[in-house]
Formats: C-alpha cells, sequence, structure tokens
C-alpha cells in the first residue's frame, strides 16, 4: 500500500488566491481527518469524516475553510480566500477506527 | 477529552533506554492511551496505544498505573533515529484524538 498520498507537497500563493489541498487515504479505511500544524499552536485538529461524512468540523478556523470527502478515496480542503496566517504544514491521516492513524507527509502552505 | 501532561524536553543516551512519561489523571473509564511520534518535518507516526494492561510491539512498551491516571511509554535500546517530539494522547476509540504540545526527545550519542 502507498499509504496516504497528499498534493502538492508545497505550495505558495499570494493572499487572496484559492488553495485546494488534495488527499487520498489507505483503501479501507473509514475514516479521514484533516489537521494543521504551525509553531505557535502545534498540531491542530481541523475535520474529519466517517465513510464520507463530516463528523466533527469544529476544528475549521473560520469560513473560508471547507473540507469535502466525495467519495472513500479522495477528500479536498480549500481555503477561499487565502490569507498569510494560514501558512501552516497541512497533514491528511486514514484510519479504520479512531485509533491508529496513518499520516500523510504534508503539504506545506505559504500564502504571501 | 482527558487532558495530558507530559514534560516538554527530555534527553537519553543512544543505545540506552528512554522512559517517557504522561499523567493522564482525569482519564474515563472507556479511555484509550495512546502514543504517537513525529520526526522532524514528517507526518505522525503511530506507536502503540493501550486501555489497562501493558502493552508491547516492535517499536516500544507501554506502561499503564493500576489506577490508570499515568503511562510511560518506553523505547528499550533509543537509537538517534528516535530523536522526535513523542505525543501522550487520551480519547475513547469512538471519538477523535487532540494532541498536545509533546516532549521532545533528544537521543545523545
Amino acid at each position: 500500500d502507498a499509504g496516504v498520498i497528499q498534493s502538492p507537497r508545497h505550495e505558495v500563493t499570494e493572499m487572496g488566491q484559492e488553495v485546494t489541498l488534495r488527499c487520498k487515504p489507505i483503501s479501507g479505511h473509514d475514516y479521514l481527518f484533516w489537521y494543521r500544524q504551525t509553531m505557535m499552536r502545534g498540531l491542530e485538529l481541523l475535520i474529519y469524516f466517517n465513510n464520507n461524512v463530516p463528523i466533527d468540523d469544529s476544528g475549521m478556523p473560520e469560513d473560508r475553510f471547507s473540507a469535502k470527502m466525495p467519495n472513500a478515496s479522495f477528500s479536498t480542503l480549500k481555503i477561499q480566500p487565502s490569507e498569510p496566517r494560514d501558512s501552516a504544514v497541512y497533514f491528511c491521516a486514514s484510519s479504520r477506527l479512531v485509533d491508529e492513524q496513518f499520516f500523510g507527509p504534508g503539504t506545506r502552505l505559504t500564502v504571501l | 477529552d482527558a487532558k495530558t501532561t507530559q514534560p516538554p524536553s527530555m534527553d537519553c543516551a543512544e543505545g540506552r533506554a528512554a522512559n517517557l512519561p504522561c499523567n493522564h489523571s482525569t482519564i474515563s473509564g472507556n479511555e484509550y492511551v495512546y502514543w504517537y511520534r513525529q520526526i522532524h518535518s514528517q507526518g505522525p507516526q503511530y506507536i502503540i496505544h493501550g486501555l489497562k494492561n501493558n502493552e508491547t510491539n516492535e517499536m516500544a512498551s507501554l506502561i499503564i498505573t493500576e489506577d490508570r491516571k499515568s503511562s510511560t511509554l518506553i523505547l528499550p535500546h533509543a537509537t538517534l533515529r528516535d530523536t522526535a517530539v513523542y505525543y501522550c494522547i487520551v480519547g475513547a476509540s469512538y471519538d477523535k484524538v487532540i494532541f498536545g504540545p509533546g516532549t521532545s526527545l533528544s537521543v545523545i550519542p
């Protein structure tokens, strides 16, 4: 298995632009998580899905952030419009149950 | 969610056992203790988890006190590649797990 796949690995964009991060979970995993990591705030859970349905989005910082999971093999995290304070590493993780989560390599986002 | 307390940093000599403590005094009966680690610039990696009994796998051992208010992760023979931030987390298996600041472990040659 290739593990959790995230794209792009690096993204540099200008303030105000739309950013879309992509994630392909491990096949057979029912849970998918989106995290954000910064030096100041550490690793924060943004949202998680169970069987493609969003279960808890209380960590999504504001309406500029949205996440979708149209099928079991794909999820997106969108930021529109992006701001410099959104600069962070965004991780996607998947698991069969909410225990052993497998993390992807992350997307390093820089908003200028 | 129950909260955990970990020392911010620790050192360990290469080849020696690394014992990482974690306090979780408010843990509920249905909550597990999970350990993850994050090596610089990589995503977190699951290590081990347990409910009441001690657990061991190829990576580490988890010792949970009888009252479940604290636990210790043991890396039996630390190597330089074990230098990482180690996260102790508690949560129910059906609920999300929340990462705290963790312990930064430095393995010294």
